[in-house]
């Protein structure tokens, strides 16, 4: 059964940049995707870019688009996220989840869910 | 950018009572792009449904999903105690390709 595990947890200040990673435990990524989702405290989810590690292909939500860099390394099952410029605001829990679908076909697929989800990031900004 | 909205906000329940929590997209989507997730406190968000309807892996079958069109439900048939948690709905499409809903939080009546 494969599990993603994710990096620890990160203090940062304002203006930094943090990266987190995300291991296929157990298994590979093969071709599934990966995507990273954002969670601040008490609040829902949201999703901020994914990465078809496979291809190297990867798209980020508008909101961190310049901010965001999303990258893969497929030899490893590893999937890295990084956020830079950060602000109080991006305080949260950052998950990568599986992307389980049958191809990726952008017309005719079959998607069975964020199928496997790492334990986490905690990421907190202060000075 | 198709929008969910979840309803009710907060859901409060006593345990073995039936739960229905609804989904409702802003435009009308395809079943096979709905999933529905379960997240306790300070743990992961859990797969639940996928395609609208099938259960994952290892869900137990008192929690049923339906819908199409722009409505969809989540039900759980009776709930236990371990059901007590916040719900999210999700599309997948493009542009953007992953959208969630605002979450129910299912509470102890």
């Amino acid at each position: 059964q494969v599990r993603l595990v994710q990096s620890g947890a990160e203090v940062k200040k304002p203006g930094s940049s943090v990266k987190v990673s995300c291991k296929a435990s157990g298994g590979t990524f093969s071709s599934y995707g990966i995507a990273w989702v954002r969670q601040a405290p008490g609040q829902g989810l949201e999703w901020m870019g994914q990465i078809i590690p496979i291809f190297g292909i990867a798209k980020s939500a508008q909101k961190f688009q310049g901010r965001v860099t999303i990258t893969a390394d497929a030899s490893t099952s590893t999937a890295y996220m990084e956020l830079n410029s950060l602000r109080s605001e991006d305080t949260a829990v950052f998950y990568c989840a599986r992307i389980a679908r049958t191809n990726w076909n952008p017309k005719q697929y079959d998607f069975y869910g964020l199928d496997v989800w790492g334990q986490g990031t905690s990421v907190t900004v202060s000075s | 950018e198709i929008v969910l909205a979840q309803s009710p906000g907060t859901l409060s329940l006593s345990p073995g009572e039936r739960a229905t929590l609804s989904c409702r997209t802003s435009q009308s989507v395809t079943s096979n792009s709905i999933a529905w997730y379960q997240q306790r406190p300070g743990q992961a968000p859990r797969l639940l449904i996928f395609g609208a309807s099938s259960r994952a892996t290892g869900i137990p079958d008192r929690f049923s999903g339906s819908g199409s069109g722009t409505d969809f439900t989540l039900t759980i048939s009776r709930v236990g105690p371990e059901d007590f948690a916040v719900y999210y709905c999700q599309h997948y499409g493009s542009a953007p390709p992953i959208t969630f809903g605002q979450g129910t939080r299912l509470d102890i009546k």
